[in-house]
């Protein structure tokens, strides 16, 4: 019930088209959903995050959908350019508790 | 000034060796917590501390130890490094919901 599960594993998107990362979660104590990005040879960074009160937030290129009754939220990407190229992990936390992370997604984009 | 460091960036030990991984912060935040990255496995929570008396365990704890110096230093402990135990580590602490990464420390265990 702790699990976030992540898909997919990854992605390799066209420069220009739109990236799209899903996660689902099961415990319904879950009251932040974080995005991070990760550069090779960095630590992650976090990029985004929703609370479960609002339906979709949006950050310039990077969008949060949060579909609460069925569990899910997804990253969009829009107009992917090369320098998107990175891990994204999506997470989950409840207050005053850790951070469950999944298990992350390796996002390429073509030039 | 980077707001969370970690020290060694590189280390190589070999079996059986005591190795410990610091990680220092300037941010003020009271939390902190270790995390052990692999490939296609994500990020694992090894120990969290959410004040300077608070240790808890995470999801893989066993052969690792944490001390909590103060407000703005958590150091990770390996007591007897075996190979398996090569991997990214990385520090982060946070005051709210979200988290702050440190650079990471690369292990590596002969």
């Amino acid at each position: 019930q702790q699990q976030v599960k992540q898909s997919p594993q990854s992605l390799i998107v066209q420069k220009g088209g739109i990236s799209i990362i899903n996660c689902a979660y099961e415990n319904t104590a879950f009251d932040y959903f974080p995005w991070y990005q990760q550069f090779p040879g960095k630590g992650p960074a976090l990029l985004i995050a929703i609370r479960p009160d609002v339906s979709e937030k949006k950050e310039g290129r990077f969008t949060i959908s949060f579909n609460k009754s069925a569990k899910q939220f997804s990253l969009h990407i829009m107009d992917s350019q090369p320098g998107d190229s990175a891990t994204y992990f999506c997470a989950a936390s409840k207050r005053d508790d850790k951070i469950i992370f999944g298990k992350g997604t390796r996002l390429h984009i073509l030039p | 000034d980077a707001d969370v460091t970690q020290t060694p960036r590189n280390r190589i030990t070999k079996t059986g060796k005591r190795i410990m991984l610091e990680c220092s912060q300037t941010k003020g935040h009271d939390r902190m917590y270790w995390y052990r990255q692999d490939p296609g496995l994500g990020l694992q929570l090894i120990y969290y501390s959410f004040d300077v008396k608070d240790i808890n365990k995470g999801e893989i704890s066993d052969g690792y130890s944490v001390s909590r110096q103060a407000q703005a230093k958590f150091s990770l402990s390996l007591e007897s490094a075996i190979p398996n135990q090569t991997a990214l580590y990385f520090c982060a602490t946070s005051a709210g919901r979200g988290q702050f990464f440190g650079p990471g420390t690369r292990l590596t265990v002969l």
